[in-house]
């Protein structure tokens, strides 16, 4: 079965340094989002993406995130300078509309690290 | 806005024991459930939904049915096995209103042998 795939799987890194998440969502799916779980609460939306461009953004979703899909099959989640809040799960997900309704599939998550 | 609640955890059962998580919802329109599970280290894998009310959704055992008179979409289970020992998440979304998920703070089960 396809599925959704995250790497890396764990990234450490230095508070004020740029990070890039990498997702590679389900090959016929049109609709890709982002989420996150800090530990031990609730996965939050961060930003929704459809057709080359952010469909919806949460409150989260400040300035310092971006989103892309450079290429068919990646899409990636940068924050350009990274706060020790921003440490969390990051859950990519996708999934198409080929009938409507249909369900979104997540990636195994990204652990960000903020020293 | 849209939200769900769920009931808190952890909730320990042994092995064999009815299992129920309740969640309940609010929401614009007409949404979609779900429950979603994630087992320890992983992703969030879809367990089942339901797309209107009065559906049930079904899967490994696991059943839930989307009660619009109530707003409420309880996760039950007849006999729970160790296996199912996980973090469970209700979550809702509308399709007409860009289709992000809205999730409970999810509910910790843990089933002893």
């Amino acid at each position: 079965e396809p599925e959704v795939t995250q790497t890396p799987s764990h990234q450490v890194t230095q508070m004020g340094q740029e990070v890039i998440l990498r997702c590679v969502p389900i090959s016929n799916h049109l609709y890709f989002y982002w989420y996150r779980q800090i530990l031990g609460q609730k996965v939050e939306f961060l930003v929704s993406f459809y057709n080359n461009e952010i469909s919806e953004k949460s409150e989260i979703f400040d300035d310092q995130f971006s989103v892309e899909r450079p290429d068919g099959s990646n899409f990636t989640l940068k924050i350009r300078s990274t706060k020790l809040e921003d440490s969390a799960m990051y859950f990519c997900a996708s999934r198409s509309d080929s009938q409507g309704n249909q369900p979104q599939h997540f990636g195994d998550g990204t652990r960000l690290s903020i020293l | 806005g849209n939200s769900v609640t769920q009931m808190e955890g952890p909730v320990t059962l042994s092995e064999e024991a009815f299992l129920t998580i309740n969640c309940t919802y609010t929401a614009t329109g007409y949404p979609s459930l779900f429950w979603y599970v994630q087992y320890p280290g992983e992703g969030l894998q879809l367990l089942l939904k339901a797309t209107k009310a009065d559906d049930k959704g079904s899967n490994k055992g696991f059943e839930a049915t989307y009660r619009k008179e109530t707003t409420s979409f309880h996760l039950e289970k007849g006999s729970v096995q160790v296996s199912d020992s996980a973090v469970y998440f209700c979550a809702l979304t509308n399709y007409n209103q860009g289709g992000k998920l809205i999730f409970g703070q999810g509910t910790e089960l843990s089933v002893k042998p």
